[in-house]
């Protein structure tokens, strides 16, 4: 079984703290994504790598950068945490081909105060 | 570019009726398409997808969908669903080459009324 975990499932921070969200995967998958999920917007890709040390930006980079040192790890860095930045976060990670099922981590819900 | 268009944001209905939760999508180009489902307080996990071949797709969980081409839509169906299938379904599709990108449907939240 595929298994993807993230680092914490509730997270509370204060404005203007810079907070690490960690994904770990252990099927060797060559791609992994952070989304956010917020009511009525469905999920929205925030970036994706597609290699160790490569990564894109997706949808909504602003604000946030990533890092992917080793094949398995991927996380999520907020610089300097605002409100609006208040949501769940979902990390995925599937094989290279565009058929390949993204399979997901059971995501980080982040408050910042 | 592409889209993806999940027309009901909600869908109540009684337990053992049958259920349709509608996903249209617009791309230039051939896409891969997707269902998966979000279980309470849970991540996301495939239900079915379509690749090629059969226009008639089935999943886990007695769902399947039915790609149309030239309606562009992607709807899901169960014949008689339970309580337990009360979850947020995200439609989803990627091109077939030349991005690593999922585009996602804003979801339908379905509620299976006792």
């Amino acid at each position: 079984d595929v298994k993807v975990t993230q680092s914490s499932r509730y997270l509370v921070k204060r404005t203007g703290e810079k907070v690490f969200l960690e994904c770990v995967q252990d099927m060797d998958h060559e791609n992994m994504f952070w989304y956010r999920q917020d009511p009525g917007l469905g999920l929205r890709l925030i970036y994706f790598s597609y290699d160790v040390k490569m990564k894109e930006k997706g949808d909504i980079p602003e604000g946030y950068s990533v890092s992917r040192e080793k094949k398995e790890r991927f996380s999520l860095i907020l610089e300097s945490a605002s409100t609006n930045q208040t949501s769940m976060y979902l990390c995925a990670s599937s094989w290279r081909g565009p058929e390949e099922t993204q399979y997901f981590g059971p995501g980080t819900r982040l408050l910042v105060l | 570019a592409q889209s993806v268009t999940q027309l009901d944001s909600q869908v109540p209905v009684f337990e053992e009726a049958p259920v349709e939760l509608r996903c249209n999508y617009s791309s230039s180009v051939s896409v891969y398409l997707f269902w998966y489902v979000q279980y309470p307080n849970q991540g996301l996990q495939l239900l079915l997808k379509y690749l090629s071949g059969s226009t008639l797709v089935k999943g886990i969980n007695g769902f399947e969908a039915e790609f149309n081409k030239s309606q562009t839509s992607f709807h899901l169906r169960k014949p008689s669903v339970h309580i337990s299938d009360t979850a947020e379904y995200f439609c989803a599709v990627r091109r077939f080459s030349g991005t690593y990108k999922y585009i996602f449907g804003t979801g339908t939240r379905l509620k299976v009324l006792a």
